[in-house]
């Protein structure tokens, strides 16, 4: 069975500090893994990471695979309380029609 | 990016009637979409694929006469909860996907919180 497992499962930081989320995976055929936000509602899509040790940005957000070690992580630097949210990441293995296998999600909280 | 909407957004029901739940793609064509739910603090559950024109898949566990699921044209699928009970009350969240079939274009709806009295 599909595992994705994400850690912490929450985090309570003061503004302006660097987090790492971590998010470690055991599925067979592996394709793709992507991280979301999720803030009140819908998901919104961060990265896609396909290939090992190429690092995705997007601002202050950046996120990397270990497609060896079977993980990824999700770097926010310079916090702000609007990094407040669930992060999610999910796998997509081959065959699967683009079929998400979601973690457990890491509950980000950034205080004043 | 691309719109989804879900309708309604919050909806109360009273034990043993069913609640249908739409989904739809505003601004593309969706050939395919997918139905999850999600419990307080824990993360999405998938629980179905639908293609437009066929049977939805539905993952282990999910019984498939009791989440009924439609998807009639290529802008919406519908999820219908059948003969609701408390324990189905959750977040249900559905995503469609493009016609490209990239997961690059699966874009969330807002979700509906169903609460079973």
């Amino acid at each position: 069975e599909d595992k994705v497992v994400q850690s912490p499962l929450s985090l309570v930081v003061h503004e302006g500090d660097t987090v790492t989320l971590n998010c470690s995976y055991e599925v067979t055929n592996f394709r793709s893994l992507l991280w979301y936000k999720q803030e009140k509602k819908a998901p919104t899509f961060l990265f896609m990471l396909t290939s090992s040790g190429i690092e995705k940005k997007s601002g202050r957000l950046s996120s990397i695979l270990d497609k060896k070690e079977l993980f990824s992580i999700l770097n926010i630097t310079a916090t702000q309380t609007g990094d407040s949210a669930i992060y999610l990441c999910a796998v997509v293995v081959t065959g699967t029609a683009s079929k998400l296998t979601f973690g457990t999600g890491t509950r980000l909280q950034v205080t004043l | 990016g691309a719109v989804v909407s879900q309708h309604p957004s919050r909806v109360i029901c009273k034990s043993g009637t069913s609640v249908k739940i739409e989904c739809r793609s505003l601004d593309f064509q969706a050939t395919t979409m997918f139905w999850y739910r999600q419990f307080p603090k824990k993360s999405l559950m998938l629980m179905a694929t639908s293609n437009e024109g066929s049977k939805a898949t539905y993952e282990q566990g999910v019984e498939k006469d009791k989440f009924l699921i439609n998807h009639a044209s290529l802008t919406l699928s519908t999820l219908t909860v059948t003969s609701a009970h408390p324990e189905d009350s959750s977040f249900y969240i559905c995503s469609a996907q493009g016609t490209s079939g990239s997961v690059y274009e699966q874009y969330f709806g807002p979700g509906t919180r169903l609460t079973v009295t």
